[in-house]
C-alpha cells in the first residue's frame, strides 16, 4: 500500500531557530499534500494545502511565513517552521492524496517539535 | 460546507465487549466518509471507508461501519474489543471531488480493559 514518510519524527530546537519537516511518498507520486497540526487530545487542524509545483493553500489563520511549505516534486513536500517559538511546539502531521482512490489520504508518522 | 461530531471524547469497554463509536455528519453534498486511527505519537491509519455502493462497509482489524443517510450517521464498530484496539479514533468526512478537502471529527479516545 501507500506509504508516507515523515523525517524527523521528534525535534528540540531553541526558541528564534528554523526547523525542517519533510514529507516524502515512498511508492505513488503525490500532487497534492496536505500539512495538519495536531494539539494535545485534540483533532488534527489542516493548516494548508501543498501542490506540486506551486504555491501552498493556507487555511485561515495560518500565518504562511511563520510556516513555510515547499513541494517542490511529486514526491516530497516541506514544512519550514521560522523563528519557532515555545508556542509552536506541536505534532504536525502530513498526508499525501493518491492519484487515484476516493480522497483517500495516507499520512505520516507525524513530527514532534518541542521548542525550548 | 461539511461538519463532523463524535459522540463522546472517551469510550471505555471492556476486553471482549461491543465497540460503537458514534460519528454524525453534515454535508451540502453526497459524502465520502472514513474512520481513521491514531496509535501514540503516530499518524493516522485509514480504518475504512465509505464512497458509494454498500452501506455496510468492512475495514481491517474487525472494524466495520454503515452509512445511514437518513440519519446521517456513519457509526464504526467492532463486536469483541481487543486490548490493541485501544487508540484515538478519528471520523471525517469529505466531498466526492478530487480535490475536495477532509474535515475530521474531534475524535474518540477508545479505552479498553481487561
Amino acid at each position: 500500500g501507500a506509504v508516507v514518510s515523515q523525517h524527523p519524527s521528534r525535534v528540540i530546537c531553541k526558541s528564534g531557530t528554523s526547523v525542517k519537516i519533510e514529507c516524502r511518498s515512498l511508492d505513488f507520486q503525490a500532487t497534492t499534500m496536505f500539512w495538519y497540526r495536531q494539539f494535545p487530545k485534540q483533532s488534527l487542524m489542516l493548516m494548508a494545502t501543498s501542490n506540486e509545483g506551486s504555491k501552498a493553500t493556507y487555511e485561515q489563520g495560518v500565518e504562511k511565513d511563520k510556516f513555510l511549505i515547499n513541494h517542490a516534486s511529486l514526491t516530497l513536500s516541506t514544512l519550514t517552521v521560522t523563528s519557532a517559538h515555545p508556542e509552536d511546539s506541536s505534532f504536525y502531521i502530513c498526508s499525501a492524496r493518491e492519484a487515484a482512490g476516493a480522497n483517500v489520504l495516507t499520512f505520516g508518522a507525524g513530527s514532534r517539535l518541542t521548542v525550548l | 460546507a461539511q461538519s463532523v461530531t463524535q459522540l463522546g471524547s472517551h469510550v471505555s469497554v471492556s476486553e471482549g465487549a461491543l465497540v460503537l463509536l458514534r460519528c454524525n455528519y453534515s454535508s451540502s453534498v453526497p459524502p465520502y466518509l472514513f474512520w481513521y486511527v491514531q496509535y501514540p505519537n503516530q499518524g493516522l491509519q485509514l480504518l475504512l471507508k465509505y464512497t458509494t455502493g454498500a452501506t455496510l462497509v468492512k475495514g481491517i482489524n474487525g472494524f466495520e461501519a454503515e452509512f445511514k443517510k437518513s440519519e446521517t450517521s456513519f457509526h464504526l464498530t467492532k463486536p469483541s474489543a481487543h486490548m490493541s484496539d485501544a487508540a484515538e479514533y478519528f471520523c471525517a468526512v469529505s466531498g466526492r471531488t478530487g480535490y475536495s478537502t477532509l474535515t475530521f471529527g474531534k475524535g474518540t479516545m477508545l479505552l479498553v480493559s481487561p
